[in-house]
């Protein structure tokens, strides 16, 4: 069965500082997607980052990074300089081929000022 | 560009009723995909329909159906509601069945 894992219910950073949540799935596919997506109290999903698993080169946006382990089926996703608007729920998804995204349970993130 | 916008936002009904919520796909979007959300938990995926035909379906049973209409929008109904379908519906569009997903805002539906 295809899975997603966010081990960490919550997490709780400084302003300015660092970040890292976590994510490890689980898929028979050779060729999948993975995302994280952030979905503020205004329950809007919104796409954070994007990675092609076929690409080994980690993807960046902006101050959002992933480090994306293959043969360790892991993609983290770190957020450096946290703003006060980072404070939202992130949520870890893979895209097996299927068309059909499967989520995490999601990790609640606040920036504290 | 528009976005995807979800009607309505809030929704109350009683057990065994029917309920239909809505989706505005963004303009050019031909594929439109509705999750479910439960409290707590991460969207899981109802189905899927690309040019007006369903094109994927999760594990959901058949009272869940859904409709897509050539002017991007798109229905999502619900028959003989149970308790545990309370939760919130989220709709997402894409240009294509693999392209990024674009979500709306949700509908929050109460079965009591």
């Amino acid at each position: 069965a295809q899975t997603v894992t966010q081990s960490q219910p919550e997490m709780s950073v400084q302003e300015a500082e660092t970040v890292t949540l976590s994510c490890t799935y689980d898929t028979s596919e050779s060729n999948y997607y993975l995302f994280w997506y952030k979905q503020p109290p205004s329950r809007q999903m919104i796409l954070v980052i994007r990675q092609e698993a076929y690409k080994q080169q980690n993807a960046t946006e902006n101050r959002f990074s992933v480090n994306f382990q293959k043969a360790a089926k892991s993609f983290s996703l770190k957020i450096s300089d946290s703003q006060l608007g980072d404070t939202a729920m992130y949520f870890c998804a893979s895209e097996p081929g299927t068309y059909k995204y499967i989520f995490g349970t999601g990790t609640r993130l606040k920036v504290l000022a | 560009e528009t976005g995807v916008t979800q009607s309505p936002t809030h929704l109350i009904k009683t057990r065994g009723q029917q309920v239909t919520l809505r989706c505005s796909s963004q303009s050019g979007h031909n594929t439109v995909s509705w999750y479910q959300q439960a409290l707590g938990q991460g969207p899981q995926f109802i189905f899927q329909y690309y040019r007006e035909e369903e094109n994927g379906r999760g594990n959901f049973p058949p009272r869940f159906s859904g409709l897509q209409f050539p002017n991007y929008s798109s229905e999502l109904n619900v028959n003989a509601l149970e308790l545990d379908d309370s939760a919130l519906y989220l709709c997402a569009s894409s240009w294509s069945p693999g392209s990024p997903l674009h979500f709306g805002n949700g509908t929050r539906l109460t079965v009591t």
